[in-house]
């Protein structure tokens, strides 16, 4: 299957903190999206993003399209509690109709 | 209140013993699908379905059955089941028709222990 290299697999950081993300892929994606997973429940979309350099916020998350069409990076400014859980990045393929997920990075906030 | 619905949420079986996990959304969505979710291994596509008598397998769909006779349900059959099906396991549905289905929206997951 197609394979979407998410980093960091974890991070600790103070509350306050900024946090930044990553996922690259082997090929090119049409479509990069961001999910975040909180515990018990299934993942949520945060951002979508359509097209290659795109940069998009959502409050204090924003997210960019990689120019190369291989890569895409989430950031989360001042982190707060709530912001803890399972963020995953998703992409489609060019000409596939699968949404391929990355192995998430789980993230925790110490008050 | 628009969702997806995942039955059962929780389901301890026995090797061999078939089982189905429903799977129904309320918005219309034309695009549904399975995953499974396995620590260190992110979300997986089990099978797919972009319409009504549509499906198709995703990367791992072995062990796995689905049907799509009607446009709200999309269940997840397991017709003999091993340890290794052993899973957290989501629904997902979308709206957006055609190439590519983009945001999707996801039950509450189904928690699956096979002994």
């Amino acid at each position: 299957g197609q394979q979407l290299n998410q980093s960091p697999q974890s991070m600790f950081i103070q509350e306050g903190e900024d946090v930044s993300m990553n996922c690259t892929s082997s090929s090119i994606f049409n479509t990069w999206l961001w999910y975040k997973q909180d515990p018990g429940e299934g993942p949520v979309l945060l951002i979508a993003l359509y097209k290659a350099g795109e940069l998009t916020s959502n409050g204090r998350l924003t997210a960019q399209f990689g120019i190369t069409r291989k890569d895409s990076f989430l950031n989360i400014s001042a982190s707060i509690p709530s912001d803890v859980g399972i963020y995953f990045c998703a992409g489609h393929p060019t000409n596939r109709n699968n949404l391929f997920f990355g192995t998430g990075t789980r993230l925790t906030v110490i008050p | 209140e628009a969702q997806v619905t995942q039955n059962p949420r929780y389901l301890i079986t026995v090797t061999g013993k078939k089982l189905t996990v429903t799977c129904s959304q309320n918005m219309n969505h034309e695009y549904m699908s399975w995953y499974r979710q396995d620590p260190g291994l992110g979300l997986r596509q089990i099978y797919y379905s972009m319409n009504v008598e549509v499906t198709d397998k995703g990367d791992v769909p072995e062990g796995y059955k689905v049907s799509r006779k009607e446009k709200r349900n999309f269940p997840l059959i397991l017709e003999s089941p091993s340890p290794n099906q052993t899973s957290l396991y989501f629904c997902a549905s979308s709206l957006r028709p055609g190439l590519p289905p983009g945001e999707l929206f996801f039950g509450e997951g189904s928690r699956l222990t096979v002994l």
